[in-house]
């Protein structure tokens, strides 16, 4: 079993749907969640943490449940910008920096 | 954006030359990470740095190695490259100090080996 699991996608969705993205990860002591986005050729950047009690900045969501080792992601009211690769990135070393990458969920929003 | 650069950007070299790809930053961040990403694989750690001159192999390590001599630069040295070293390799930083122990990343170093 991987360490981190996403959705394979590709999702494909019209400007202003809802889409959420799943991802799971195998460590249970695993200590803090992040959600990246990467466009195509360019660097991974950081969308959002991942808190306990779940999170929310504009039309992204991001919730935790520690006892099925699941994050998600939501985004809502889509936008042609939000095209891109979702990272779900865990790390998994609760006194160093062991960040692990989930393969990723490619996000296309059609006009 | 993080202080971070990458250089080259791009190169094209031939088998079996020694290559040295550089990552720089000014955030005085104590972790430093060398990545690779291929298609099919995502991003895959080579080698990381937890001060000057600690580092530690990571999943894909065979062929790479690295240097730490001052806080703001990180060296990956390909001692003789192999065509399978073709890659977008990633840099990125980290401080565990923080509230939010988050990874920054440079652009990229796209890397040709024929």
């Amino acid at each position: 079993r991987k360490e981190v699991e996403q959705d394979p996608g590709p999702f494909n969705v019209p400007e202003g749907a809802t889409v959420a993205f799943n991802c799971t990860y195998s460590n249970s002591a695993s200590q803090s969640f992040f959600w990246y986005r990467q466009d195509c050729r360019k660097e991974p950047k950081l969308l959002m943490s991942v808190y306990s009690s779940g999170n929310e900045d504009g039309r992204f969501t991001a919730q935790l449940n520690r006892a099925s080792q699941y994050i998600s992601l939501l985004i809502r009211d889509s936008k042609l910008s939000d095209s891109a690769t979702y990272l779900c990135v865990v790390n998994m070393d609760n006194y160093g920096q062991n960040f692990v990458f989930g393969p990723g969920t490619r996000l296309s929003v059609l006009p | 954006d993080a202080g971070i650069t990458q250089s080259p950007r791009h190169k094209v070299t031939e088998t079996g030359t020694p290559v040295t790809l550089r990552c720089h930053q000014t955030e005085n961040h104590r972790y430093m990470y060398w990545y690779r990403q291929d298609p099919g694989h995502g991003l895959r750690l080579i080698h990381y740095s937890y001060g000057v001159k600690d580092t530690d192999k990571g999943e894909v390590s065979d062929g790479y190695s690295v240097s730490r001599s001052k806080t703001e630069d990180f060296l990956l040295t390909l001692e003789s490259a192999t065509s399978s070293q073709t890659s977008v390799y990633f840099c990125a930083i980290s401080e565990p100090r923080t509230s939010t122990d988050t990874q920054y990343f440079g652009p990229g170093t796209r890397l040709t080996v024929l």
